[in-house]
């Protein structure tokens, strides 16, 4: 069964604790993004990486940071430096368009986080 | 770079009627446009989306309009029923090497039986 998967599904983080969310998918995507999703602001692009051991800053990176040293995996890890974490946080990927692509995104089932 | 804006925030109907909403972009460059559909509690899934080369694409209850002139875009869905509800995201992404998507707020539609 392709598909995309996060965990874990639910994650409480302490002030002051990094914290490192998983995303793997099977589905041989190249490209792979994080969404960070707050009410009434919709999804706003955290990090994306369009091939293994590379990746770019999205519109809010600051206190995140991510590695894809597999093309399978895309973990996004939130660090202390990210004064407001608690959201839902979406991992996606999509095949790379030359051009377009017919697919849109892949969503996984998402993280909630919560400082405690 | 691209800004995407969607239009009602919330949106109740009755079960039968019709529901539209409407989303503007401001990068001329997008020219591909999917809008996706997020149960509560479950990951947004594409159910639609069009190229800039069409002016309007139907699937089944669902239809999708695109005026690249106005640089605007709409989602209507007929007949609704108490499975449309949902929160509904409209968006925006250029053609090329990369498929950077940019997403509108989202419009929680409530279908009321």
């Amino acid at each position: 069964d392709g598909g995309i998967t996060q965990s874990p599904k639910y994650l409480f983080r302490k002030e002051g604790q990094n914290v490192t969310l998983s995303c793997e998918q099977n589905l041989n995507h190249d490209a792979m993004y994080w969404y960070r999703q707050d009410p009434g602001q919709g999804l706003r692009l955290i990090y994306y990486s369009q091939i293994v051991n590379d990746f770019q800053k999205g519109d809010i990176a600051e206190g995140y940071s991510v590695s894809r040293e597999k093309k399978e995996s895309f973990p996004l890890t939130v660090t202390s430096a990210q004064k407001n974490p608690t959201a839902f946080y979406l991992c996606a990927s999509s095949i790379p368009p030359n051009g377009f692509s017919d697919y849109g995104y892949t969503f996984g089932s998402g993280t909630r986080l919560t400082v405690v | 770079g691209e800004n995407v804006e969607q239009h009602p925030s919330t949106l109740s109907v009755q079960e039968g009627d019709s529901a539209v909403i409407k989303c503007t972009y401001s990068d001329s460059a997008s020219n591909y446009f999917p809008w996706y559909k997020q149960e509560l509690g479950k990951r947004p899934q594409l159910i639609i989306d069009i190229r800039s080369n069409v002016g309007e694409k139907k699937d089944q209850r669902i239809a999708v309009t695109l005026n690249k002139t106005a640089k605007h875009f709409s989602l209507h869905i007929t007949e609704t029923q108490p499975e449309d509800s949902a929160v509904y995201f409209c968006a925006a992404s250029p053609s090329g090497g990369y498929q950077k998507v940019t997403f509108g707020t989202g419009t929680k539609l409530q279908v009321i039986p």
